[in-house]
């Protein structure tokens, strides 16, 4: 079944961008009904979504986070990857990635509905 | 503070149904449908219930949604002590343009 992994240092400078790859197993990146996404989590609190992209390269992000955000895909390597710049100790937190069905209203079009398969998740702690 | 608003807690006995609520807003839960999540201790959140009440194969029917308005619950019946977790409520915003999650409620069974 698909499984999702996410990849990268687990330690990040202050001021530096934090860069994470999540690879996707037992199924295809560019399957057309899904949105692949990022959440993360500071430690002891809630879920904050990051982002998500389509297989297409076309992409949503969280307003408060927009400014620093990249997500990419690689569908030749059924990868997608998210960088974050600027980072400070607020960014600490598991980073997961998900993948999610597509949802459609007439206002925004379509966008990521439920998230259904989630990766393992991965601490990043940014410190000097 | 998050755009949806679960209570922080609850509690119950086994065997007891408890209901956890989740207060959003016309842009979010009043135009879009509802998901909950379940995060069992150190582990990754897990779909619970998808689209206000429909649940992925493989979950419990004691776990039940309902969406009225701008506002969704989540009912988890016949209590059992694993159901011990946080629960997520979220839903796509449209004036966010994005999703948003509820704070999250820690369920402690007594």
């Amino acid at each position: 079944q698909l499984q999702l992994q996410e990849s990268g240092p687990g330690l990040v400078k202050p001021s530096e961008t934090l860069s994470l790859t999540c690879t996707v197993s037992g199924g295809s990146i560019s399957d057309t009904i899904y949105y692949w996404g990022w959440i993360r989590q500071p430690p002891g609190k809630g879920l904050e979504w990051i982002g998500s992209i389509y297989y297409s390269g076309s992409t949503y992000y969280n307003p408060s986070l927009k400014s620093r955000v990249t997500i990419s895909v690689d569908t030749s390597k059924n990868q997608f990857s998210l960088k974050l710049s600027s980072v400070t100790a607020a960014d600490t937190a598991v980073y997961y990635c998900a993948r999610s069905d597509h949802l459609y209203n007439i206002l925004t079009g379509y966008y990521p509905g439920a998230f259904d398969i989630w990766g393992q998740g991965t601490m990043v702690t940014v410190s000097s | 503070q998050s755009v949806l608003t679960q209570p922080p807690s609850a509690s119950g006995t086994p065997g007891q149904r408890v209901t956890i609520s989740c207060s959003g807003s016309r842009s979010n839960i009043g135009s879009n449908t509802v998901n909950w999540y379940q995060q069992l201790p150190g582990t990754a959140p897990k779909l619970l219930v998808y689209s206000n009440n429909q649940r992925p194969s493989g979950v419990p029917d004691r776990f039940s949604g309902s969406k009225s308005g701008t506002s969704a619950s989540l009912a988890i019946s016949g209590l059992q002590s694993e159901d011990e977790a946080d629960y997520y409520c979220a839903a796509w915003d449209d004036s966010l343009n994005g999703v948003v999650f509820g704070g999250g409620t820690k369920l402690t069974v007594l």
